[in-house]
């Protein structure tokens, strides 16, 4: 079943902090998306990855395919971080399209100043 | 940087009115995608498109869904007869070869 589980659910940080949100995903992808999504509801993509690491700013995103695992991580967190950030991926047996992605429930990030 | 747009940003209907939802993906994107989020749920992809075809669709997607691209700019999402349960935010992205997805900001649409 394809499935992907993200933790924590909610995280509250004080600014400055070192921040990890986890994405588990069940069998083998094609691609892994991390998005941010705005308290107004709109979704940005940050990353989009199929092995390694990917860092843009203070962000950095990991993949581990053998461990069907990704990390995004959050370097000296500041409250505009504050946001649902929502890891998606697309399954190697779920379809071909670039955007048919099963999407994680998401995990709030509270950055207090 | 290039946008998706979405009008309108808010929409209120009657069950088993007919609803358009429109957006317009970013010029030189060929992949075209909805989705659409419950309130307090995951989002849930429903349709991709290309080429001026359905390339696929999730079980939500069914007969009461279509899509359209009417023109070569706007992109649309049609519900037939709408049921309370289609009330959600509805969100259009686009994507070009390089994979990474725009999105737009979103309709939210109320079926009373």
């Amino acid at each position: 079943k394809n499935e992907v589980e993200q933790s924590p659910q909610n995280l509250t940080a004080q600014e400055g902090e070192f921040i990890t949100i986890n994405c588990s995903y069940s069998v083998g992808i094609s691609a892994l998306h991390w998005l941010q999504q705005h308290p107004g509801g709109g979704i940005v993509s940050l990353f989009m990855l199929s092995s390694g690491k990917k860092k843009h700013g203070r962000l950095i995103a990991t993949i581990n395919i053998q461990e069907k695992h990704s990390s995004l991580h959050i370097t000296a967190s500041h409250p505009r971080d504050s946001a649902v950030y929502i890891c998606a991926v697309r399954f190697m047996n779920y379809g071909g399209s670039q955007g048919n992605l099963i999407f994680g429930k998401g995990t709030k990030l509270s950055v207090k100043p | 940087e290039p946008e998706v747009t979405q009008t309108p940003s808010h929409q209120v209907t009657q069950m088993g009115q007919e609803v358009i939802l429109r957006c317009v993906p970013i010029s030189n994107h060929l992949y075209f995608y909805w989705y659409r989020q419950i309130l307090g749920q995951k989002v849930e992809f429903l349709v991709s498109f290309y080429n001026n075809e359905i390339s696929e669709k999730s079980e939500i997607f069914d007969d009461q869904f279509s899509v359209e691209r009417p023109d070569g700019s706007n992109f649309t999402l049609k519900i037939r007869s709408t049921k309370l349960e289609d009330s959600a935010m509805y969100f259009c992205a686009s994507s070009g070869v390089e994979e990474k997805l725009f999105f737009g900001s979103g309709t939210q649409l109320s079926v009373l």
